[in-house]
């Protein structure tokens, strides 16, 4: 079985400072990870996607996130917080050879100016 | 990749009733998935919806709960029937992104209160 734990449930961080948002996953087989991000009465939105390829993944709007397998770990950054990141991030695993995704319950990140 | 139209965004309901929630997409897809977000926890799935086949529920989802609709392959409908307050949650539909093997689109979302 399949499951991410999202270490934080709210992180609160000053605009232009780093953001981090943990990830650790556990999963039999070799998983397929992602970052989403839902904005407030906004759909999901993939952020990024590990799928075994270079383990520093680079996503959209200056996010990128870490696979490192020994510490089963898909840890989220950015360099400097805006504004407009202020949203509800999770992260996802899906199994290989599987379309199930199973996500974490979520991280919530607020800016503050 | 596929656009997604989900209504209604949000409805409340008087316990006992049914709402059916609608997911157009602006492509064909084989598959379709329909989640539920309970209050501040994260998404669940509940079921696989295939056109022209019965959908696959997942571990505690029963199909006279949440009858699944898949007329066609570019439509969905999630029912969900004889609401309690414990219904109240927000749902998503889902399909795979087109010509990505890995990634997902989703709806907008149906944010239901039952009172």
């Amino acid at each position: 079985a399949q499951s991410v734990t999202q270490l934080d449930s709210h992180v609160s961080v000053s605009e232009g400072t780093p953001v981090l948002l943990r990830c650790n996953y556990s999963s039999s087989y070799s998983p397929s990870l992602f970052w989403y991000v839902q904005h407030p009465n906004k759909g999901l939105q993939l952020l990024l996607k590990y799928t075994s390829a270079a383990t520093l993944v680079k996503g959209i709007n200056g996010f990128e996130a870490e696979f490192k397998k020994s510490e089963t770990s898909f840890h989220l950054t950015k360099p400097s917080a805006h504004m407009s990141d202020a949203a509800e991030y999770f992260c996802v695993v899906r199994k290989a050879g599987s379309y199930q995704l199973t996500f974490g319950k979520g991280t919530k990140l607020s800016v503050i100016p | 990749s596929a656009v997604i139209s989900q209504k209604p965004s949000r409805d409340i309901c008087q316990r006992g009733t049914s709402l059916t929630i609608q997911c157009q997409v602006d492509s064909q897809v084989t598959m379709m998935f329909w989640y539920r977000q309970q209050p501040g926890q994260s998404l669940t799935l509940i079921a696989t919806a295939n056109q022209g086949s019965e959908a696959t529920y997942e571990s505690g989802f029963v199909i006279d709960k949440f009858p699944i609709s898949r007329p066609n392959l570019t439509f969905s409908t999630l029912t969900v029937s004889n609401m309690s307050p414990e219904d109240s949650s927000i749902y998503l539909c889902s399909v795979p992104r087109t010509g990505d093997n890995y990634g997902y689109t989703f709806g907008s979302g149906t944010r239901l209160t039952v009172v």
